[in-house]
């Protein structure tokens, strides 16, 4: 396992049209957070998966996003008639998640995928 | 809510020279990280503290964490042409469980 993988690593769509993210972590995470990062600026969280139960969503994240996870594998971020201040970079990151106490919960990024609207 | 600020947010430096790089947070964290960013690329992990007074470092980096002043460093030493990228420092509120990331540090080091 080599690490986070995401795809596409590029999307151009015109407004209005909806687009689907995959993530697939690193193997043994069972923990998958989804964030947005728009030029000059650091990422922001959007929501965050533990196995497939989906344990905390921004207020960024409007109804016209949505995020599944649902084996507590891979990850799917769709977005719904898409604006063009959707037009970000989309991370994803894992980590273990063994507790409070013992985790260091550090999170692993994968390449992004990097979302234009026209 | 939970605020990160870092400073300088750019910084152009010669090279062989060091700097500081200083990372203010607004409430109660356990912990604090450092990722490099390359331009166009994903975030790459640097270090992890935990504990007040922790010091971690990896070849002319080194970040050092004061939870009582809030505050994290992360020291350049002797900086290389190489060390130019896109530094975030990133925490979280205590038991929480998404990052606040600072909005960044653009180095440039120049020869």
């Amino acid at each position: 396992d080599t690490g986070v993988s995401q795809n596409p690593r590029h999307k151009i769509t015109k407004r209005g049209q909806n687009v689907t993210f995959r993530c697939d972590p690193i193997s043994e995470h069972n923990r998958l957070y989804w964030y947005r990062q728009t030029l000059g600026q650091g990422p922001e969280f959007l929501t965050y998966f533990q196995n497939e139960a989906q344990l905390e969503k921004s207020r960024l994240l409007s109804d016209r996003f949505s995020a599944e996870r649902p084996k507590g594998s891979f990850s799917t971020l769709e977005i719904q008639r898409t604006e063009q201040g959707d037009s970000a970079m989309y991370l994803c990151a894992s980590s273990s998640f063994l507790g409070q106490v013992r985790s260091y919960n550090e999170q692993f990024f994968g390449p992004g995928t990097r979302l234009t609207v026209l | 809510e939970l605020k990160v600020e870092q400073n300088p947010l750019f910084l152009s430096m010669q090279e062989g020279k060091n700097y500081t790089i200083y990372c203010n947070y607004s409430t109660t964290s356990d912990r604090l990280y450092w990722y490099r960013q390359d331009p166009g690329k994903s975030l790459e992990s640097l270090f992890v503290l935990l504990s007040n007074g922790a010091v971690k470092q990896e070849g002319r980096l080194m970040a050092s964490l004061d939870t009582k002043a809030r505050l994290s460093t992360l020291h350049i030493t002797a900086a290389v042409h190489d060390l130019s990228a896109t530094y975030f420092c990133a925490t979280r509120a205590q038991y929480g469980n998404k990052l606040v990331f600072g909005a960044g540090t653009i180095l440039r080091v120049k020869s």
